[in-house]
């Protein structure tokens, strides 16, 4: 079974266009993240929700809204796309939000044109 | 703000040979301390975590030591099989919970 799972694998649209990216773990852990990895390979946090609450905000363009229905799931929608905003897209998830082990979803590819 | 450095960028080394990937960190205020293998096109694997009171982590061929004082950690793994070939991430959580990430170390393992 998959631990962490995001959808889609990959996403390919337009300038201006809005999108969303969904993730989805079946762990029982009560902290997810949204990474973004850009071309040069450099991974940096976006967002963390702690039991649907948000808990970490990095300098993200308000384009980008987060969203966790539940504690099992985190949602990343993005508006106006954007060139730039071309990257993998990671969810990660941990027992709690202090420092446990993080375990990762498989990446999901945006490619705006 | 803390910086996390990761060197040598990219390694190559026979089978069989010893890999050392280094990672450095400016804010020795650190939570904890975790590595990670990416292989290309997938997402992270943990491999190691290593909280700040200790000292090291073992895990089969692989050992991570974390100095804090001098922001030093250091990731060992012992006899390389090709299978080891990827690329290895440090990332640092400080005291605020907050994380940074390396760059990474790309490691190629020949056969």
């Amino acid at each position: 079974d998959t631990a962490v799972s995001q959808t889609p694998k990959y996403l390919v649209t337009q300038m201006g266009n809005d999108k969303s990216i969904k993730c989805e773990q079946n762990l029982g852990h009560d902290t997810m993240y949204w990474y973004k990895q850009d071309s040069k390979k450099f991974l940096k946090i976006m967002f963390s929700y702690n039991n649907k609450e948000l808990i970490i905000n990095e300098t993200v363009p308000n384009r980008f809204s987060p969203k966790s229905p539940d504690k099992a799931h985190l949602n990343l929608h993005i508006n106006s796309l954007e060139l730039g905003d071309s990257a993998v897209y990671f969810c990660a998830s941990s027992q709690d939000r202090r420092g446990a082990e993080q375990y990762f979803g498989p990446g999901t590819r945006l490619t705006v044109t | 703000k803390q910086e996390v450095t990761q060197i040598p960028a990219a390694l190559s080394v026979p089978e069989g040979e010893n890999l050392v990937l280094n990672c450095s960190f400016t804010d020795s205020a650190i939570y904890n301390l975790q590595w990670f293998r990416q292989d290309p096109g997938k997402g992270l694997t943990s491999l190691l975590l290593i909280q700040s009171s200790q000292r090291e982590q073992t895990s089969g061929r692989l050992n991570a030591s974390l100095d804090k004082s001098s922001g030093r950690s250091t990731l060992y793994i012992a006899a390389s099989q090709p299978g080891d070939s990827a690329t290895y991430l440090c990332a640092v959580r400080r005291n605020d919970y907050k994380l940074s990430f390396g760059a990474g170390t790309t490691v190629t393992v020949r056969a």
